[in-house]
Formats: structure tokens, sequence, C-alpha cells
């Protein structure tokens, strides 16, 4: 089944200890990108990557980072998580030009 | 940059039609799209259409694109509580441009 997978779904930590939310897809897409979700903001997007090892920065990439070292994967990485950073997050990917196929959300409470 | 607007609540009852209306501001648009959001859920493609056509439909659902004006609505007809939930607008401009999503318009449906 092609899909987009995040893991995790939830989770709870604390100010400043180091976090990854991983996304993978198995549709072989270029396409990889970062949202987050907020009340009132939307879907506001963090990093985007067009290929492996080609990746940019979206409207809100303060504080985060990411990869792609293969193609599938897409990781996002919080080195040090602040409690603005509470939020919903969706990984999404697509073939270049097409349209994005969304996960199903990691949900991140940052104490 | 790019900009895409939308209100942001609806409320129907069940049986009428609702519809959802978005403006954006780039005229280099190539694709539409909605996406839908259920409670919990992460975000579902539920249309799209491209920036040359005026109408698409697809069983109940009729997107109406008005590229002078730069209006995009979607038609959900026979409304049903399932349809409930936030309805995504996105643009995507020439070449590989990422998606800009409006805020999302909440969708309440009255039984």
């Amino acid at each position: 089944e092609a899909q987009v997978t995040q893991n995790p779904r939830y989770l709870i930590t604390v100010t400043g200890k180091k976090l990854t939310v991983t996304c993978s897809q198995n549709m072989n897409h270029e396409y990889m990108s970062w949202y987050r979700q907020d009340p009132g903001l939307g879907l506001r997007q963090i990093y985007y990557s067009m290929n492996v090892e080609v990746t940019d920065k979206g409207d809100v990439p303060e504080g985060y980072k990411v990869s792609r070292k293969e193609k599938r994967n897409f990781p996002l990485i919080l080195e040090s998580p602040s409690p603005n950073q509470t939020s919903l997050y969706f990984c999404a990917s697509s073939s270049l030009g097409d349209t994005q196929y969304f996960g199903p959300g990691t949900r991140l409470t940052v104490l | 940059g790019e900009d895409v607007e939308q209100s942001l609540f609806l409320s129907v009852r069940e049986g009428d039609s609702s519809v959802i209306n978005c403006t954006y501001t780039d005229s280099s648009s190539t694709y539409l799209y909605w996406y839908k959001q259920e409670p919990g859920a992460g975000l579902q493609l539920l249309t799209y259409i491209f920036s040359n056509m005026d109408m698409k439909q697809d069983q109940r659902l009729t997107v109406l694109l008005n590229k002078k004006d730069k209006h995009l609505s979607l038609r959900i007809a026979d409304t049903q509580t399932g349809d409930s939930a936030i309805y995504f607008c996105a643009e995507r401009g020439s070449g590989n441009t990422p998606l800009v999503f409006g805020k999302g318009t909440r969708l309440s449906v009255i039984a």
C-alpha cells in the first residue's frame, strides 16, 4: 500500500531534549516536505527536499533541522525543543510537480 | 510571498449544499487543490484542478475556478454529517514550487 508514515504519532518531551520525528514514503517520490499545523495559522512549511541531499528552508525553519540521505526518508530533528514548537506536524511527499500525499501527523508537546 | 485566504468557519444543515471559497494571489498558479482533514487525522487529497480548467466535477464535489479573479470554490452537494471536517485550499505555482495552503475552513454539518 502506497503511504507516508511518521513516527512517533504522539510525543511529550521536555525543553532542550533532542528529538527526531521520522518520515518514510514507499512511493519513490522525489519531493518531501514537513509542515506544522497550529490553530488559527493553518499549515506552514518548515523544510522541503527536492531530492536526495537537497534540502531547502520553508516558511518557518528556525529551530528545526532535516536530512535527506535516502530517497524514502526525511527525518525532522529538533536539537533543543522549546514550548513554542508544541504543534501537530505533517510530513508529505510527491513526485515533482504532482499532488502531495500526507502522513497521519505527529502531535508533539514540549513542556 | 504568495497567499491563500479562506473563511475560517461554515455551518450548514444536513442535505443542503456547502460552498467553501478560497482566494489566492499567485498569478502563476498551475494547480489548485482541496484537502480534507477529519478530526485527529492527516490531510486527505479530495480533488484538484489545473489552472486551465474552469470546473471539475467528481460525484458530490464540484470545483469552480475563476482564474481572472483568482477565486476557487468547492461545492459539496447533499452535505452529510461525515463531511464535517476542516477543508484546506492550496495552490502550487509554476515549476516545482512548494504548496501554499490557506488556514482551512471548518465545516460543521448540523443534523
